[in-house]
């Protein structure tokens, strides 16, 4: 069974950085891509970052390029986002998921975690 | 605003057929699959259709989806009280290079 469970969220002054990870079990880490999808509260879904399975390739929503960075490390089954110069409208939900393929690209998520939360507040 | 264009709200009585549409452009629904995600209260969302129509195991036939030129829909047959929850489409986007999410769609089984 697929397992996706994301830590280090938490309340951060804006300007500042912080970084969530995700553990992973329950599949073949490094045989598929890996994503960041965020939920702002009461809001939608708004992918943040996406990830190719050997870390050859990633994306980022304009609202996060620049500032967001996203890795993983295959050996230890983890995926991380690396947020900084964080703003008020970053506070979200952060979900890990997993893609249904090796790409970030045009391939479906098909498991999602249960998200943590990240709050950007003076 | 979203790039993809879902109705905020849909409802329906049970046993009853409801559809709920997700407008987008030529560089995503346009070019690319359409994804449907179903998130119940408090949780996390998890893939209803991928593939504009294809169900995951464990998904009813009761939900189908449809795609045409640059919109799509999903319909729910047989409308149950435990669909009632919220309704996101997804499709990548060549232009942006990255996926889009369509508002969503909370729908309310009266």
């Amino acid at each position: 069974e697929v397992h996706l469970v994301e830590s280090g969220g938490d309340l951060v002054q804006p300007g500042r950085s912080l970084r969530l990870s995700c553990a992973a079990s329950g599949f073949t880490f490094d045989d598929y891509a890996m994503h960041w999808v965020r939920q702002a509260p009461g809001k939608g879904l708004e992918w943040v970052s996406g990830i190719s399975w050997n870390s050859g390739s990633a994306g980022y929503a304009d609202s996060v390029r620049g500032r967001f960075t996203i890795s993983r490390d295959n050996a230890q089954n983890s995926l991380y986002l690396q947020m900084n110069s964080l703003r008020t409208e970053d506070t979200a939900l952060y979900y890990c998921v997993k893609g249904n393929s090796s790409s970030w690209t045009h391939i479906w998520f098909d498991f999602w975690g249960q998200g943590n939360l990240v709050t950007v507040s003076s | 605003q979203s790039v993809l264009t879902q109705p905020p709200s849909a409802s329906g009585t049970p046993g009853q057929r409801v559809t709920i549409s997700c407008s987008g452009s030529i560089s995503n629904i346009g070019s690319n699959f359409v994804h449907w995600y179903q998130q119940f209260p408090g949780t996390a969302p998890k893939v209803l259709l991928y593939r504009n129509n294809e169900r995951p195991s464990g998904v009813p036939d009761r939900f189908s989806g449809s795609k045409s030129g640059t919109s799509a829909s999903l319909a729910i047959s047989g409308l149950r009280s435990e669909d009632e929850a919220d309704y996101y489409c997804a499709a990548w986007d060549d232009s942006l290079s990255g996926w889009v999410f369509g508002g969503g769609t909370k729908l309310t089984v009266l």
